[in-house]
This record gives C-alpha cells, structure tokens and sequence, in this order.
C-alpha cells in the first residue's frame, strides 16, 4: 500500500516568513496529492490539490509542487498569518487516501 | 446546505457500554470513511465503504463494526467500549469525480 512520509512535524516562523512542508510517497501509482488543514478543534478542510499532470499549482498565499521522477511534492505558504497556524496534513491516492502525520505550523506574531 | 453530520458530537461513557456513532451526509457522495484521530495528531483511517452493502477495514486494527445500509449513513459501533478508545472519530465522504475529502465535526469519546 502507499505510505506518505511528512516533514518537518512542526514548524515555527515569524509573520511574513515563508514556510515549506515536504512530502514523499511511495506508490508510484498515487495520481492525486491534496492538502488539508486542520485548525485546533475544527474539522480538516482541503486548501489546495494537485494531479500527477501538473507539476505546480497556485492559489493565492499557497503553492504545491510535485515531482513525480522524486516521488515528492511539497506544500509553500508566502507572507504567513497568524491565522495560518494550523496542523497541515499532506496525503496521496490511487483509490483511497494516504495521509502523512501532519506538520503543526506555528506563526508568531 | 449539503454536509456531514455526525452525532453525538461528545459522548462520556463507562467501560463495557456499547455505542453508535451516527454519521450521515448530504453530499450525495457513495464513498464514506471513518477515522481516528487524537487531538491534532495523524488520521488513522479504520473504516471505509464504496457504497451500499460494502465495508472494508482501514490501516488501522480497530474493535468497532460499520455498516452501510443506505447511501446516506454510515454509523460505527464498539460493542464494548475501553479505556483505549477514547479519541475523535471523524465521519468523512468523498467526491469520486475529484476525490476531495470531506469531514464532519467528529465525535470526541470518552471512556470511564
């Protein structure tokens, strides 16, 4: 099956920084790479997504990238907020979603 | 407004109790998930089910039972519940043309 291994499991920047959270899978099948945020005691919301035949997409603050060859993509969040902090939790799929272990993002004022 | 509700949103109870979590969602999606998830840790996936009459076990060993009678609802069950349990149970549904995920409020749980 396909395992999604998440880095780094927490991260701490400044207001206005850029934050950068990496991920990798297995399963070379996977063709579908979501993004979902969870903010403390709320349900996790998709933010933005990504197909095996892109290699970037952007809305707005935030862009993934993809490299297929790598087995990676990676989530870019520009000009951070405080309403940015949050757990984000990466995750692949063929059929059934794979998640990693999330990343607790921490923007200070 | 379409959604995924689930029911009780939180639940205290003794060792030993049987108990349902009820999920149901108006999305008008087939396939449904349930996860596990300690406070702001990883999502355990435990349950799933592509449609009526289908259910299949998750990555992770559960003790609970899921059914799916009807497109709509997709409740849990511990037969018998322990200490061990106590967690957030998250109800989920997917769009099969998108595959986005969708998820309830969850259920926190309990265990005396």
């Amino acid at each position: 099956g396909e395992n999604v291994e998440q880095h780094p499991s927490t991260l701490s920047v400044q207001e206005g920084d850029s934050a950068v959270i990496k991920c990798t899978y297995s399963d070379s099948a996977s063709n579908y790479f979501p993004w979902y945020k969870q903010e403390l005691g709320k349900r996790p919301q998709l933010i933005i997504d990504i197909r095996s035949n892109v290699g970037e997409k952007k809305d707005q603050r935030i862009a993934v990238t993809l490299n297929k060859t790598a087995k990676h993509f990676s989530l870019h969040i520009t000009e951070t907020q405080p309403e940015d902090s949050a757990v984000y939790f990466c995750a692949a799929t063929y059929s059934t979603l794979t998640f990693g272990k999330g990343t607790m993002l921490l923007v200070s004022p | 407004e379409a959604d995924i509700y689930q029911t009780p949103r939180y639940l205290v109870i003794g060792t030993g109790k049987k108990i349902t979590l009820e999920c149901s969602q108006t999305m008008g999606h087939d396939k449904m998930y349930w996860y596990q998830q300690d406070p702001g840790m990883e999502l355990h996936l435990i349950h799933y089910s592509y449609g009526v009459n289908s259910t299949e076990k998750g990555d992770l060993s559960s003790e609970s039972t899921v059914s799916r009678i009807r497109t709509e609802h997709f409740p849990l069950t511990l037969e018998s519940a322990r200490p061990s349990h106590t967690s957030q149970y998250l109800c989920a549904s997917s769009d099969i043309t998108t595959g986005e995920l969708f998820f309830g409020e969850g259920s926190r749980l309990t265990v005396l």
